[in-house]
């Protein structure tokens, strides 16, 4: 199984709204509903921030949305904070009932 | 509220067996409703699934780790286990523990992770 493919960085202002994309394949993220994404700040376990492609676990704040089209994947931060910045994992249930993580995203907050 | 916590020794030698425990509080391992699962995080790279047990012993295992890996449950010990053997320095990472519902399908409560580092 090849991992999900994700930007190595991306980049905002305070404010703005970012995008992180996540590509796999139609035996992953374009079969099943199932993507989710975590949030991993340095020395830190990564932290569950969307489910099922678009949920948000209780205590999530709402700045943190996500969308699939096709075998693509995204995570979008609206009105970014100095604290959004850390490394962002996509991962999708796959087929051959495993599961798939992508590269990582380094979120950097201008 | 479910707690994970990792155990296990830091080092390994080379062509040894690699063991660490996982010890789970605030929920029985033996619920029905729980998977128990390994991720490890080489330094500086990204997440790789290992594999889950869930209650009904049902195992899942990452297929290019199969042939040397073993997920065990210990009930009395409220602990599920890992155990990969002939281990070189490409396995050299943090190891989380994490765990789900066994009908949802990511990992909503994770372990602080422990690093295990292989080397002679």
């Amino acid at each position: 199984q090849s991992a999900l493919t994700q930007p190595a960085s991306v980049s905002g202002s305070p404010g703005q709204s970012i995008t992180i994309s996540c590509t796999g394949t139609n035996s992953d993220v374009g079969v099943y509903h199932y993507v989710s994404w975590y949030q991993q700040h340095p020395g830190k376990a990564p932290k569950l921030m969307i489910y099922d492609v678009n949920k948000r676990p209780s205590g999530v704040s709402n700045r943190f949305s996500g969308s699939k089209s096709g075998n693509t994947a995204s995570l979008t931060i609206s009105g970014l904070q100095a604290e959004d910045e850390a490394k962002y994992y996509c991962s999708s249930f796959t087929t051959t009932s495993t599961w798939v993580f992508g590269g990582g995203t380094k979120v950097t907050v201008l | 509220q479910l707690q994970l916590q990792e155990s296990g020794p830091g080092l390994v030698k080379p062509s040894e067996t690699l063991s660490l425990s996982c010890t789970v509080s605030g929920v029985s391992i033996s619920s029905t409703s729980y998977c128990w699962g390994w991720i490890r995080q080489p330094p500086g790279k990204g997440l790789e699934w290992i594999g889950n047990i869930c209650f009904s012993r049902n195992t899942h295992y990452n297929p290019s780790l199969q042939s040397r890996l073993t997920i065990s449950v210990d009930t009395s010990k409220n602990q599920f286990s890992l155990k990969l053997r002939s281990v070189t320095a490409a396995d050299t990472a943090v190891f989380y523990c994490a765990s789900r519902m066994e009908w949802l399908q990511y990992f909503d409560f994770w372990g602080q992770g422990t690093l295990v580092s292989v080397s002679s």
